[in-house]
C-alpha cells in the first residue's frame, strides 16, 4: 500500500546549526507534500508545503526540497533556535483522494543550547 | 477567532461504553477531518467531510461514526469503546476542497480500560 517513511526518528542539533529531515513516498502520482510541526500537548501546525511542479520552496529559515525522480522530499531548518524543538511530520496526498494524506511517523527535533 | 475547538480534552471510558467527541471551527471552512494519533505511527485518518452534509471513510473507520451537523461542527462517536481505541484524537478543518492547509484542534486524549 501507499506509505511515507520518515528519517530520522530523533534528531539532536546544536542551537544555530542546521537540521534536515527526510521523507520517502511510495506513490509516484502524489502531488502535494506538507510539513507539520507539533509542539508538546498541541495539535499539528502546517509550516510549509510543496506541490509536485516545484522543486524547492523557502520561507525564512525553513525550506523544502522535492526530488520526484527519487520520490523523496526534505525539510531544511537553518540557524536553529530553541523554539524549533518539536515533533515534525511529513505527509503526501493520496493520488486517489484529494482528502487523504499519508503521514510519516514523525521526527523529534531537539535543539541543544 | 477560536479556530478549531475540541471537547473534552481528556476522557476515560470502560470497555463497551459510548461517547461522542465534539469538534467545531469558526473559520467557515468547507472540509473537516478526524484523525487518531498513536505513538510512533503518525496520524491516521478516521473519517472526513468534504462539505456540509457529506461524510466519507478514511484509513481506519471501523468502530467509529461521524456526523457533520452543520458547516461548523463535526462529531465523532464511539458506540462501544475498545482498548484499541485508546489514542489521541484530533479534529482538523481546511478552507479548500482538499486536504491542503489543515488547521488542527488541541486534541482529545482518550483512554479505554
Amino acid at each position: 500500500g501507499e506509505n511515507v517513511e520518515q528519517h530520522p526518528s530523533t534528531l539532536s542539533v546544536q542551537e544555530g546549526d542546521s537540521a534536515v529531515i527526510k521523507c520517502t513516498y511510495s506513490d509516484s502520482a502524489s502531488n502535494y507534500f506538507p510539513w507539520y510541526k507539533q509542539e508538546l500537548g498541541k495539535g499539528p501546525q502546517l509550516i510549509i508545503d510543496i506541490r509536485s511542479n516545484v522543486g524547492e520552496k523557502k520561507d525564512q529559515r525553513i525550506a523544502v526540497t522535492l526530488n520526484k525522480t527519487a520520490k523523496h522530499f526534505s525539510l531544511h531548518i537553518t540557524e536553529t533556535q530553541p523554539e524549533d524543538s518539536a515533533v515534525y511530520f511529513c505527509a503526501a496526498l493520496r493520488r486517489d483522494s484529494n482528502y487523504q494524506l499519508i503521514w510519516g511517523a514523525g521526527t523529534k527535533l531537539i535543539i541543544k543550547p | 477567532n477560536a479556530g478549531v475547538t475540541q471537547t473534552p480534552k481528556f476522557q476515560v471510558l470502560k470497555t463497551g461504553q459510548s461517547m461522542t467527541l465534539q469538534c467545531a471551527q469558526d473559520m467557515n471552512h468547507n472540509s473537516m477531518y478526524w484523525y487518531r494519533q498513536d505513538p510512533g505511527m503518525g496520524l491516521r485518518l478516521i473519517y472526513y467531510s468534504a462539505s456540509e452534509g457529506t461524510t466519507d471513510k478514511g484509513e481506519v473507520p471501523n468502530g467509529y461514526n461521524v456526523s457533520r451537523l452543520n458547516k461548523r461542527e463535526f462529531s465523532l462517536r464511539l458506540e462501544s469503546a475498545a482498548p484499541s481505541q485508546t489514542s489521541v484524537y484530533f479534529c482538523a478543518s481546511s478552507p479548500s476542497s482538499a486536504a491542503y492547509e489543515q488547521y488542527f484542534g488541541p486534541g482529545t486524549r482518550l483512554t479505554v480500560t
